[in-house]
Parts: C-alpha cells; structure tokens; sequence
C-alpha cells in the first residue's frame, strides 16, 4: 500500500489558521483523500485531491502537489469543535484507500 | 436513511470465543470494507469487498473472515479470539474506493481478554 506520512499531533488557538501536511509515495498515485475523526467516532469524508492545486471547501481547503508527493488541509477560523484526528488516505494496491496515522489537533481558548 | 450500521457498539470477548461483527448498508454500494483502529494509530483495512461474492485480504486478515453474501451485508467473523485483536472496528461501503467517500459505521469497540 501507500506510505503515508503525517504529523502526530497539533496545537492550535481558536480564530487561528493550521495547516496539516501529508506525504506519500508518488508511484501509482490515484488521489488523495482527507476525513476528519472527532474522539468515539467514526471518520467523516472531508475533501478528495487528484489534480494540483487547491480546493476549497468553506473554512477548509485541500491542497496537493503530485510531483513532490505532498498535501495539506488548511483550517481557517478554527473552532473549538475542529478538535479531532485529521486522516490523510490515498488508494494504493486494488485502489483501496491507505490511510495514514492521523493528526490530533488540539484547538485551545 | 440509515447509511453504514454496525453491531454491536461493544463487546467483550474472552480469549478463545468467537464473534460475528454486523454491517449493513443500504446505499447499494458495491465496495464495502472492514478496518481497525488501534489507539493513536490510523485505520488498517482487514478485508474488502467489491461486490456480492468477492471478497479480499486487506493489509491485516490474519485471525478473521468476512463473506459477502449480499450486496447489503457484510459480516466480519473472529475465530479464536486473541488479547492482540482488541481494537475499535469499523466497517465503511463507497461507490468506488477512488473519488467517491466512504460512509462509515460508527464503529465496534472490542475487548478480548
């Protein structure tokens, strides 16, 4: 499968702006998904990448670059309730979705 | 418009027993999947189906099997359970697993002990 690589955890002030980075094997590349998992739950879809650049989706845009193998989230305005695991995918082997450890972001007052 | 639902929500399991963990659909969605979840990691994709009667070792299958015998309903089997296969469990279904998302269930908390 992929090799998706993101950071652990997050730390973040309310009102701020995070970015949450993603790497990933460029070989075999069929986009790049991200989904957003609060505490106890279960993930919800948040944005899909295949082509360069960014897209966005209210407070939240997704970026990538597939020459360098790269993505990112951005949160902007966060809130309170932004606070949970962001989880990068992309499909590899059978084109099924390889999913990355997550990053805990923690939105702090 | 139920979507993904998993039972149970949790369980305990002493080593040894069997279980079938339930998932059902009701999108009509060809692709469903099984993963886990183990604390402060990603998800691991157990088995997935692509349709009714294929079925596909994902990445750790070792300790389980699944059947499709429906294009809703796709059970998740532990034989022999171990301490090693507690875990959250989640099943999820998509379209397709490129450019559409997947639903998810809310997920099975197990316990072996």
């Amino acid at each position: 499968g992929q090799n998706i690589d993101q950071p652990t955890e997050m730390t973040a002030t309310e009102g701020a702006i995070v970015q949450i980075n993603c790497t990933y094997q460029t070989s075999g590349f069929n986009g790049l998904f991200w989904y957003q998992q609060h505490a106890g739950e279960a993930p919800t879809f948040l944005s899909y990448n295949v082509l360069d650049g960014l897209e966005e989706k209210g407070r939240f845009s997704s970026f990538l670059s597939r020459s360098k193998g790269y993505s990112y989230l951005l949160l902007k305005e966060l809130q309170m309730k932004d606070s949970a695991s962001y989880l990068c995918a992309s499909p590899g082997g059978s084109y099924i979705p390889t999913f990355g450890r997550g990053t805990s972001l923690i939105v702090h007052p | 418009n139920a979507g993904v639902t998993q039972t149970p929500k949790f369980r305990i399991l002493k080593i040894g027993q069997s279980m079938t963990l339930q998932c059902a659909q009701d999108m009509n969605h060809n692709y469903m999947y099984w993963y886990r979840q183990d604390p402060g990691m990603g998800l691991k994709l157990i088995y997935y189906s692509v349709g009714a009667g294929i079925t596909d070792k994902g990445e750790v299958p070792n300790g389980y099997n699944v059947s499709r015998s429906t294009t809703e309903d796709f059970p998740l089997r532990l034989e022999l359970a171990a301490p090693s296969q507690t875990s959250v469990y989640f099943c999820a279904s998509s379209w397709s697993p490129l450019n559409t998302e997947a639903f998810f269930g809310q997920g099975t908390r197990l316990t072996v002990v």
